[in-house]
């Protein structure tokens, strides 16, 4: 089944770190990107990180409101994507799903991507 | 700028066809991609590129860009399609993304 999975949230006191994971299945998980997104409740959704794969020399990307404090990695031979987050505070309370995107050329040669798969969602709360 | 802005609400009645908008400078070169989102549950794709619908998706929604607005139209409105509307496109970087805020269909 093609599916992605996340796992690792929970309850965190703000200046506190949590490692998220998401486990992938079904496709080539080494041949594609992973980007990460989350909704804060009643909110909409907020693109939060992305990291490529290794033909793309694993580049990764933040949403200016995580650099330095989150970090994006995989593992390809585990076919798993990781999303390490530290100094957590509260406006980082959110489910947090992985999505994964497909990459294509628009009609002028850009290249645009969209996601055509998500997991569930995990949900992670910075609280004291 | 990199932001989308879209309409927090919208409310339709059964059977009749809505439009829900979606604004940002990124729209005048990019096609965004639209998402539903029912309560509880994660975004499921709906349009992407130019007006593509992937498997699976009612041939009622369709997707539409003039200058700075991209559009989601529903026609025919049905009971299951309320939900939460998402537009996503790049950011000005070209290596980003940005959602809109997502739009609230309420079904009449």
């Amino acid at each position: 089944e093609v599916q992605l999975v996340e796992s690792g949230g929970g309850l965190v006191q703000p200046g506190g770190s949590l490692k998220l994971s998401c486990a992938t299945s079904g496709f080539t998980f080494s041949g594609s990107a992973i980007h990460w997104v989350r909704q804060a409740s009643g909110n909409g959704l907020e693109w939060v990180a992305h990291i490529r794969s290794k033909t793309n020399n694993y580049a990764t990307a933040y949403t200016a409101s995580v650099k330095g404090r989150f970090s994006v990695s995989r593992d390809d031979s585990k076919n798993m994507a990781y999303l390490e987050m530290n100094s957590l505070n509260t406006e980082d309370t959110a489910v947090y799903y992985c999505a994964r995107p497909t990459y294509y050329f628009d009609d002028i040669g850009r290249l645009d991507w969209y996601f055509d798969l998500w997991g569930r969602g995990i949900l992670v709360s910075v609280s004291s | 700028s990199s932001e989308l802005t879209q309409d927090p609400a919208v409310s339709v009645a059964l059977g009749q066809t809505v439009r829900i908008t979606c604004q940002g400078d990124s729209l005048r070169r990019d096609y965004p991609s639209w998402y539903q989102q029912k309560p509880g549950q994660a975004p499921i794709l709906v349009i992407y590129g130019k007006n593509n619908r992937p498997s699976g998706v009612p041939d009622r929604f369709s997707g539409s860009n003039s200058g700075y607005t991209a559009s989601l139209t529903i026609t025919g409105v049905q009971a299951e399609d309320e939900a939460d509307y998402h537009c996503h496109s790049r950011d000005s970087s070209g290596n980003q993304g940005v959602f809109g805020g997502g739009t609230k269909l309420t079904v009449l």
